[in-house]
């Protein structure tokens, strides 16, 4: 069965440093990962995604992700963080691309001036 | 673009109250599930269907049926409301087949409180 977890339920930056949000996955075949934005009250809007194509994806916004599937992660980075990046982030992971998605149970990103 | 719409946005029930959520979208995605989100538990999957007759459950389908009588709509039914069920629903959708990349399409949520 698949799964994620993500590292800290919380993450606090300064507006203009590096965003780092941890995920790892378990997958029993070559996975496909997600990683999606909640603003509050608000759906969940895909961020980027891997696909078994280049290791390293680009996504909205400015962020990216690399596929490492040595330590079987995915962590999504952003150079620099600005005020409008506070939201809740999940990583997910599908065993393929007709499964089901799994999500992790979140990552708060907060941004202080 | 409508995409995928969730109607109510709020809700509040008494306990063994019966309720319908709806979802319905427009992009001809054979494929819809129903998530609920809970603090601190993210995402977990009640309820999928691949297609107009199809469905099954997902990892916490306990209280809950669904339908699937045509492509568009995809509706929840809690049968008879426990304060467990409260929680922000969410309705997804996407494509499927060879040219699908996996991607859910989300509405904005449907927020339901079981007194």
């Amino acid at each position: 069965a698949q799964s994620v977890t993500q590292l800290g339920s919380h993450v606090s930056v300064s507006e203009g440093a590096l965003v780092l949000l941890r995920c790892n996955y378990s997958s029993s075949v070559p996975p496909y990962l997600f990683w999606y934005v909640q603003y509050p009250n608000q759906g969940l809007q895909l961020l980027l995604k891997y696909t078994s194509a280049a290791t390293l994806v680009k996504g909205i916004n400015g962020f990216e992700a690399e596929f490492k599937k040595s330590e079987t992660s995915f962590h999504l980075t952003k150079p620099s963080a600005h005020m409008s990046d506070a939201a809740e982030y999940f990583c997910a992971v599908s065993d393929s691309r007709a499964s089901t998605l799994t999500f992790g149970k979140g990552t708060m990103l907060l941004v202080s001036p | 673009n409508a995409g995928v719409t969730q109607t109510p946005k709020f809700q509040v029930l008494k306990t063994g109250q019966s309720m319908t959520l709806q979802c319905a979208q427009d992009m001809n995605h054979e494929y819809m599930s129903w998530y609920r989100q809970d603090p601190g538990m993210g995402l977990r999957l009640i309820h999928y269907s691949v297609g107009a007759g199809i469905t099954d459950q997902g990892e916490v389908p306990n209280g809950y049926n669904v339908s699937r009588s045509t492509t568009e709509d995809f509706p929840l039914r809690l049968l008879s409301a426990a304060p467990s069920q409260t929680s922000v629903y969410f309705c997804a959708s996407r494509t499927t087949g060879l040219a699908t990349t996996g991607e859910l399409f989300f509405g904005e949520g449907s927020r339901l409180t079981v007194l």
